[in-house]
Protein backbone atom coordinates (compact mmCIF):
# COMPACT_ATOMS: atom_id res chain seq x y z
CA UNK A 1 0.00 0.00 0.00
CA UNK A 2 1.89 3.20 -1.13
CA UNK A 3 0.78 6.03 1.10
CA UNK A 4 1.46 9.08 -1.56
CA UNK A 5 1.76 7.71 -4.75
CA UNK A 6 2.68 10.06 -7.73
CA UNK A 7 2.74 9.70 -11.68
CA UNK A 8 4.27 9.31 -14.05
CA UNK A 9 7.61 8.63 -12.13
CA UNK A 10 9.66 10.02 -15.23
CA UNK A 11 9.00 12.11 -17.87
CA UNK A 12 10.71 13.45 -20.89
CA UNK A 13 9.18 16.33 -23.08
CA UNK A 14 10.00 18.71 -25.76
CA UNK A 15 10.01 22.56 -24.78
CA UNK A 16 6.61 24.56 -25.29
CA UNK A 17 4.80 21.43 -24.67
CA UNK A 18 2.16 20.96 -21.22
CA UNK A 19 2.46 18.08 -18.90
CA UNK A 20 0.69 17.06 -15.92
CA UNK A 21 1.91 15.02 -12.63
CA UNK A 22 -0.52 13.53 -10.57
CA UNK A 23 -0.83 12.80 -6.60
CA UNK A 24 -3.03 10.27 -4.48
CA UNK A 25 -2.61 10.10 -0.58
CA UNK A 26 -4.68 7.68 1.21
CA UNK A 27 -3.76 8.32 4.62
CA UNK A 28 -6.70 10.60 5.19
CA UNK A 29 -4.15 13.52 5.59
CA UNK A 30 -5.99 17.18 5.34
CA UNK A 31 -2.84 18.87 3.50
CA UNK A 32 -0.79 18.11 -0.01
CA UNK A 33 2.23 19.73 -1.00
CA UNK A 34 4.25 20.08 -4.11
CA UNK A 35 8.11 20.56 -3.83
CA UNK A 36 10.73 21.07 -6.28
CA UNK A 37 13.95 19.69 -5.86
CA UNK A 38 17.01 21.21 -8.28
CA UNK A 39 19.72 19.30 -9.05
CA UNK A 40 21.59 19.82 -5.98
CA UNK A 41 19.10 18.71 -4.03
CA UNK A 42 17.60 22.15 -2.63
CA UNK A 43 14.25 21.07 -1.51
CA UNK A 44 11.73 24.27 -2.47
CA UNK A 45 7.94 24.02 -1.59
CA UNK A 46 5.73 25.16 -4.30
CA UNK A 47 2.48 25.16 -3.30
CA UNK A 48 0.46 24.10 -0.23
CA UNK A 49 -3.40 22.56 -0.14
CA UNK A 50 -5.43 22.37 2.78
CA UNK A 51 -8.65 20.81 2.39
CA UNK A 52 -8.81 21.62 -1.43
CA UNK A 53 -7.83 25.08 -0.46
CA UNK A 54 -4.82 26.78 -1.71
CA UNK A 55 -2.42 27.94 1.64
CA UNK A 56 0.93 28.67 -0.49
CA UNK A 57 1.59 29.09 -3.51
CA UNK A 58 5.68 30.22 -3.27
CA UNK A 59 6.20 32.68 -6.32
CA UNK A 60 5.75 30.02 -8.59
CA UNK A 61 5.34 30.95 -12.40
CA UNK A 62 1.47 30.93 -13.49
CA UNK A 63 2.13 28.14 -15.97
CA UNK A 64 2.33 25.91 -13.13
CA UNK A 65 -1.42 25.26 -12.04
CA UNK A 66 -2.19 22.83 -9.14
CA UNK A 67 -5.62 21.31 -8.96
CA UNK A 68 -7.20 19.30 -5.92
CA UNK A 69 -10.33 17.47 -7.12
CA UNK A 70 -10.49 16.22 -3.21
CA UNK A 71 -8.23 16.28 0.10
CA UNK A 72 -6.36 12.92 -1.48
CA UNK A 73 -5.46 14.36 -4.85
CA UNK A 74 -3.34 17.11 -5.62
CA UNK A 75 -2.10 17.31 -9.55
CA UNK A 76 0.27 19.61 -11.18
CA UNK A 77 -0.45 21.14 -14.50
CA UNK A 78 2.62 22.88 -16.09
CA UNK A 79 2.32 24.69 -19.42
CA UNK A 80 4.74 26.01 -22.41
CA UNK A 81 7.48 23.93 -20.52
CA UNK A 82 10.69 25.18 -20.23
CA UNK A 83 14.89 23.72 -19.93
CA UNK A 84 14.13 24.91 -16.60
CA UNK A 85 11.50 23.59 -15.49
CA UNK A 86 13.93 20.24 -15.44
CA UNK A 87 14.06 18.68 -11.76
CA UNK A 88 12.31 16.34 -9.48
CA UNK A 89 8.93 17.24 -8.39
CA UNK A 90 8.02 15.64 -5.20
CA UNK A 91 4.08 15.51 -3.88
CA UNK A 92 3.65 15.50 -0.23
CA UNK A 93 0.60 15.10 2.50
CA UNK A 94 0.67 16.07 6.18
CA UNK A 95 -2.38 16.33 9.18
CA UNK A 96 -2.68 19.25 10.62
CA UNK A 97 -5.25 17.41 13.12
CA UNK A 98 -4.70 16.88 16.90
CA UNK A 99 -1.52 18.91 18.60
CA UNK A 100 -0.94 20.67 15.30
CA UNK A 101 1.03 20.06 12.25
CA UNK A 102 2.92 16.46 12.10
CA UNK A 103 5.80 15.43 9.18
CA UNK A 104 4.91 15.41 5.69
CA UNK A 105 4.98 12.19 3.98
CA UNK A 106 6.39 11.95 0.33
CA UNK A 107 6.35 10.30 -2.73
CA UNK A 108 8.49 8.86 -4.83
CA UNK A 109 9.32 11.67 -7.02
CA UNK A 110 8.61 12.07 -10.64
CA UNK A 111 11.80 13.35 -12.85
CA UNK A 112 10.96 15.50 -15.48
CA UNK A 113 13.59 16.39 -17.72
CA UNK A 114 12.80 19.17 -20.34
CA UNK A 115 14.76 18.55 -24.04
CA UNK B 1 15.49 30.09 -4.51
CA UNK B 2 17.55 27.75 -5.63
CA UNK B 3 21.16 27.12 -4.20
CA UNK B 4 23.05 28.24 -7.51
CA UNK B 5 26.62 27.58 -6.82
CA UNK B 6 26.29 25.68 -3.56
CA UNK B 7 27.54 22.26 -3.29
CA UNK B 8 26.03 19.70 -1.20
CA UNK B 9 28.03 19.51 2.36
CA UNK B 10 29.28 16.02 2.74
CA UNK B 11 29.61 13.99 6.10
CA UNK B 12 32.19 10.75 5.99
CA UNK B 13 32.27 8.59 8.44
CA UNK B 14 33.61 5.17 9.86
CA UNK B 15 31.07 2.34 10.39
CA UNK B 16 30.45 1.73 13.97
CA UNK B 17 31.21 6.08 14.69
CA UNK B 18 28.75 8.24 15.67
CA UNK B 19 28.03 10.77 13.24
CA UNK B 20 26.44 14.78 13.80
CA UNK B 21 24.42 16.52 11.62
CA UNK B 22 24.12 20.28 11.69
CA UNK B 23 21.73 22.99 10.66
CA UNK B 24 21.07 26.51 10.93
CA UNK B 25 17.33 27.44 10.66
CA UNK B 26 16.62 30.98 9.62
CA UNK B 27 13.03 31.63 11.58
CA UNK B 28 12.89 32.17 14.75
CA UNK B 29 8.82 31.88 14.68
CA UNK B 30 9.29 27.87 13.76
CA UNK B 31 8.12 25.65 16.68
CA UNK B 32 8.27 22.16 14.69
CA UNK B 33 11.52 20.42 12.98
CA UNK B 34 11.99 17.85 11.46
CA UNK B 35 15.11 15.54 10.00
CA UNK B 36 14.29 13.67 7.00
CA UNK B 37 16.94 11.13 5.43
CA UNK B 38 16.62 10.86 1.43
CA UNK B 39 18.59 7.54 -0.07
CA UNK B 40 19.22 7.89 -4.39
CA UNK B 41 15.93 7.86 -6.14
CA UNK B 42 13.11 8.08 -3.37
CA UNK B 43 11.62 10.56 -1.38
CA UNK B 44 12.18 11.99 1.87
CA UNK B 45 11.44 9.54 4.90
CA UNK B 46 11.05 11.12 8.42
CA UNK B 47 13.24 10.19 10.89
CA UNK B 48 12.70 12.14 13.72
CA UNK B 49 10.95 15.53 15.00
CA UNK B 50 10.98 17.86 17.87
CA UNK B 51 8.59 21.10 19.14
CA UNK B 52 10.13 23.79 20.17
CA UNK B 53 9.11 23.04 23.58
CA UNK B 54 11.93 20.22 23.84
CA UNK B 55 15.50 20.79 23.64
CA UNK B 56 16.15 16.80 22.89
CA UNK B 57 14.57 14.10 21.95
CA UNK B 58 15.51 10.61 21.09
CA UNK B 59 14.53 7.87 18.80
CA UNK B 60 16.33 4.57 18.24
CA UNK B 61 19.52 5.52 17.23
CA UNK B 62 18.96 8.71 16.38
CA UNK B 63 18.82 11.92 18.52
CA UNK B 64 18.05 15.37 17.59
CA UNK B 65 18.75 18.55 19.67
CA UNK B 66 17.14 21.94 19.26
CA UNK B 67 19.19 25.12 20.45
CA UNK B 68 16.75 27.86 19.84
CA UNK B 69 18.50 30.30 21.18
CA UNK B 70 21.48 30.15 18.37
CA UNK B 71 18.57 28.45 16.19
CA UNK B 72 20.54 25.28 15.87
CA UNK B 73 19.21 22.01 15.16
CA UNK B 74 21.36 18.44 14.87
CA UNK B 75 20.79 15.43 14.38
CA UNK B 76 23.21 12.39 16.20
CA UNK B 77 23.45 8.70 14.61
CA UNK B 78 24.70 6.43 17.08
CA UNK B 79 26.69 3.37 15.33
CA UNK B 80 26.06 4.55 12.11
CA UNK B 81 25.75 1.66 9.32
CA UNK B 82 26.22 1.52 5.66
CA UNK B 83 22.69 2.08 5.35
CA UNK B 84 22.46 5.30 6.72
CA UNK B 85 24.18 6.63 3.74
CA UNK B 86 21.68 9.57 2.57
CA UNK B 87 21.27 12.66 2.36
CA UNK B 88 19.99 14.21 5.36
CA UNK B 89 17.44 17.22 5.75
CA UNK B 90 16.43 19.33 8.50
CA UNK B 91 13.12 21.28 8.21
CA UNK B 92 11.49 23.94 9.89
CA UNK B 93 7.84 24.66 9.82
CA UNK B 94 6.77 28.57 11.54
CA UNK B 95 2.61 27.28 10.52
CA UNK B 96 0.92 27.09 8.17
CA UNK B 97 2.18 24.40 6.74
CA UNK B 98 5.14 26.04 4.76
CA UNK B 99 7.32 23.64 5.62
CA UNK B 100 10.60 25.35 4.70
CA UNK B 101 13.56 22.61 4.25
CA UNK B 102 17.63 23.23 4.85
CA UNK B 103 20.47 22.63 1.74
CA UNK B 104 21.20 19.18 3.07
CA UNK B 105 24.05 17.40 3.75
CA UNK B 106 25.02 13.89 2.39
CA UNK B 107 26.48 11.28 4.76
CA UNK B 108 28.83 8.91 3.56
CA UNK B 109 29.33 5.77 5.08
CA UNK B 110 32.61 4.13 5.15
CA UNK B 111 32.81 0.25 5.85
Amino acid sequence: DTAVSQTPKYLVTQMGNDKSIKCEQNLGHDTMYWYKQDSKKFLKIMFSYNNKELIINETVPNRFSPKSPDKAHLNLHINSLELGDSAVYFCASSSTAGTGDTEAFFGQGTRLTVV
Amino acid sequence: GESVGLHLPTLSVQEGDNSIINCAYSNSASDYFIWYKQESGKGPQFIIDIRSNMDKRQGQRVTVLLNKTVKHLSLQIAATQPGDSAVYFCAENPGYQKVTFGTGTKLQVIP
